[in-house]
């Protein structure tokens, strides 16, 4: 079983849609927990953290369940430069240092439509 | 600022030929890692680095060296190239909130 696993997707969806990626992980030693978007053939960037007590950041809400061991991000009204793919990721060395071992879901593809 | 420099962009190698591929940062961080990207499998960590003269091994290390002689680079070495280790590979540097990538060595071993 990978440690982090997430529906690959695509998820295709037209503009203005609301749209939900799950990702579930394995540890549950698992302290930080992040969303990552890489736009194709790109590095990968930081999207937001993810806090236990969930967090919004503009039309991106992060939500954390630790007893399912579940993490979700939900796009409202989505637009066509949210197109990408979203990557889950879990810090296995605890902290918020983000400086830890991170490990990597296979990624989510999103694609917005006209 | 720079931040984190890769090179090459691009190798094309023979099975059995060595190279570096070379990682640079500039942002003083301590901490730097190296991934490979491969279709379906997502990141998955090579080796990493908590400050100079400090590495240790990720979840897929065989086939790879590195060393990190100063806090800016942190070169990863194929010994013996092979086909399997044809992949994109991408240096990471972090600070405490946030890590961030270099641009990618896309390699294909032949």
């Amino acid at each position: 079983r990978k440690e982090v696993e997430q529906d690959p997707g695509p998820f295709n969806v037209p503009e203005g849609a609301t749209v939900a990626f799950n990702c579930t992980y394995s540890n549950s030693a698992s302290q930080s927990f992040f969303w990552y978007r890489q736009d194709c053939r790109k590095e990968p960037k930081l999207l937001m953290s993810v806090y236990s007590s969930g967090n919004e950041d503009g039309r991106f809400t992060a939500q954390l369940n630790r007893a399912s061991q579940y993490i979700s991000l939900l796009i409202r009204d989505s637009k066509l430069s949210d197109s990408a793919t979203y990557l889950c990721v879990v810090n296995m060395f605890g902290g918020s240092s983000n400086t830890g071992k991170l490990i990597f879901g296979q990624g989510t593809t999103l694609q917005v439509k006209p | 600022n720079a931040g984190v420099t890769q090179t090459p962009k691009f190798q094309v190698l023979k099975t059995g030929q060595s190279m570096t591929l070379q990682c640079a940062q500039d942002m003083n961080h301590e901490y730097m890692s190296w991934y490979r990207q491969d279709p379906g499998m997502g990141l998955r960590l090579i080796h990493y680095s908590v400050g100079a003269g400090i590495t240790d091994q990720g979840e897929v290390p065989n086939g790879y060296n590195v060393s990190r002689s100063t806090t800016e680079d942190f070169p990863l070495r194929l010994l013996s190239a092979a086909p399997s280790q044809t992949s994109v590979y991408f240096c990471a540097s972090s600070s405490r909130r946030e890590q961030f990538f270099g641009p990618g060595t896309r390699l294909t071993v032949l």
